[in-house]
């Protein structure tokens, strides 16, 4: 049972590049969201979803796009990385609203 | 102020000790998730509270809704207790708002 699965565990970016955080989970949860964890921040939440084709923005969503076009995947995408995007980002799964949440193993982005 | 504060920041004790850590928050809840993250790892849910007390294992985790504030608690601490231990708000995986989380370590 892999749970939550992040791809990539690392990632170097430049400056203005594009790319995509891939989240899957094989539990059949309908909620997933995306948070990142900075130093003396804590985790803050980027954007969720409540199930397939709805999403929403969290605290800090500026920079981020999210998308679900099915249960099992929820990727970010970064537009136009920028150095502020520097973080870990974490994502998550439940399967109902008052139920335990499991995590993925974390995505170590640096943008230069 | 963040809506959820943990006390303390940081924790160094000794193996065997009992270990406290507190957690309290401003608005009500509907569930309270305690998490444990170990250096350069992933974030693991070792409860998640509505009312009570629950315990698996060593760890034994209470909530007080009236005085909005948890406990986590740890019994015959051991090394491989050594993480940051992060409590949360919320409802599942959704919109949880977490606290800054305790650095513990235990010391042989």
């Amino acid at each position: 049972n892999a749970g939550v699965t992040q791809t990539p565990k690392f990632q170097v970016l430049k400056t203005g590049q594009s790319m995509t955080l891939q989240c899957a989970q094989d539990m059949n949860h309908e909620y997933m969201s995306w948070y990142r964890q900075d130093p003396g921040m804590g985790l803050r939440l980027i954007h969720y979803s409540v199930g397939a084709g709805i999403t929403d923005q969290g605290e800090v969503p500026n920079g981020y796009n999210v998308s679900r076009s099915t249960t099992e995947d929820f990727p970010l995408r970064l537009l136009s990385a920028a150095p502020s995007q520097t973080s870990v980002y974490f994502c998550a799964s439940s399967g109902q609203v008052n139920t335990e949440a499991f995590f993925g193993q974390g995505t170590r982005l640096t943008v230069v | 102020k963040n809506e959820v504060e943990q006390s303390p920041q940081n924790l160094t004790a000794q193996e065997g000790e009992f270990i406290t850590i507190n957690c309290s928050y401003s608005v009500g809840i509907s569930a309270l998730h305690w998490l444990q993250q170990h250096p350069g790892g992933g974030i693991v849910s070792l409860f998640m509270l509505s009312s009570g007390k629950k315990k698996h294992g060593r760890l034994i985790a209470t909530i007080n809704i009236q005085e909005k504030h948890s406990s986590l608690h740890i019994t015959a601490s051991h090394p491989r207790d050594s993480a940051v231990y992060i409590c949360a708000r919320g409802q599942g995986a959704q919109k949880l708002v977490f606290g800054q989380g305790t650095r513990l370590t235990i010391n042989p």
